[in-house]
């Protein structure tokens, strides 16, 4: 049974960091791209990022670029997502996803808040 | 970006009635190289993660009931649940894999009456 399972979020300020893990079990990690998705509350949802299946391609939606750094332990089977120079409007639900054209598997997400 | 136009934003219907929800792209999302249409469905039951219920537009997922139907081509798409059920209750969101960056609707939000 694939399990997408994301663990790091929570309560952080403004402009400070903060980084989010996706452990991944019952498929072979090494060979599915992954990407992040985020649902801020009450609204719908957003791609953030994409990694492809042996992190030697990224991408990111503008609004995160230069800011967001996603990355990929194969050994671990683990997905991370760094922030960095956080705002409130990236407060949200992230979500690790599976990319098999198109995101076949969901994480239960991890709730991210951005507030002083 | 592509732009993805959900229709209706929120339909309430009968347990037993048929239901369609549209989805527009700004831009055609057949690849004409493989004659597929790069759109997915998902539904999001209140309090859960999203579930993938139709790929090529039209491919529904294992283990996802029959009433789900998939159609259309091109910029135009509609998800048809043919005999809505109670556990139907959730939000539908059309998603284009095209391009990147990967685009949703804004989501149509079903009721059961």
């Amino acid at each position: 049974e694939v399990q997408l399972v994301e663990s790091g979020g929570g309560l952080v300020q403004p402009g400070r960091s903060m980084k989010l893990s996706c452990a991944a079990s019952g498929f072979t990690f090494s060979n599915y791209g992954m990407a992040w998705v985020r649902q801020a509350p009450t609204k719908g949802l957003e791609w953030v990022a994409t990694i492809s299946y042996d992190g030697s391609s990224t991408y990111y939606r503008d609004s995160v670029k230069g800011r967001f750094t996603i990355s990929r332990d194969n050994a671990k089977s683990t997905l991370y997502l760094q922030m960095n120079s956080l705002r409130s409007e990236d407060t949200a639900t992230y979500y690790c996803t599976r990319e098999q054209l198109p995101l076949d598997y969901w994480g239960q997400g991890v709730m991210v808040t951005v507030s002083s | 970006d592509i732009v993805m136009t959900q229709t209706p934003s929120s339909q309430a219907v009968s347990a037993g009635e048929k239901v369609t929800m549209s989805c527009k792209s700004s831009q055609s999302l057949l690849y004409s190289e493989n004659k597929k249409n790069y759109l997915a469905w998902y539904q999001q039951k209140p309090g859960q993660s999203p579930k993938l219920l139709i790929s090529w537009a039209s491919t529904r997922e294992s283990g996802v009931p029959d009433r789900f139907i998939g159609s259309g081509s091109g910029t135009d798409f509609t998800l048809t649940i043919s005999s809505v059920q109670a556990e139907d209750l959730a939000v539908y969101y059309c998603e284009q894999y095209y391009d990147t960056p990967l685009t949703f609707g804004s989501g149509t939000k079903l009721e059961i009456k």
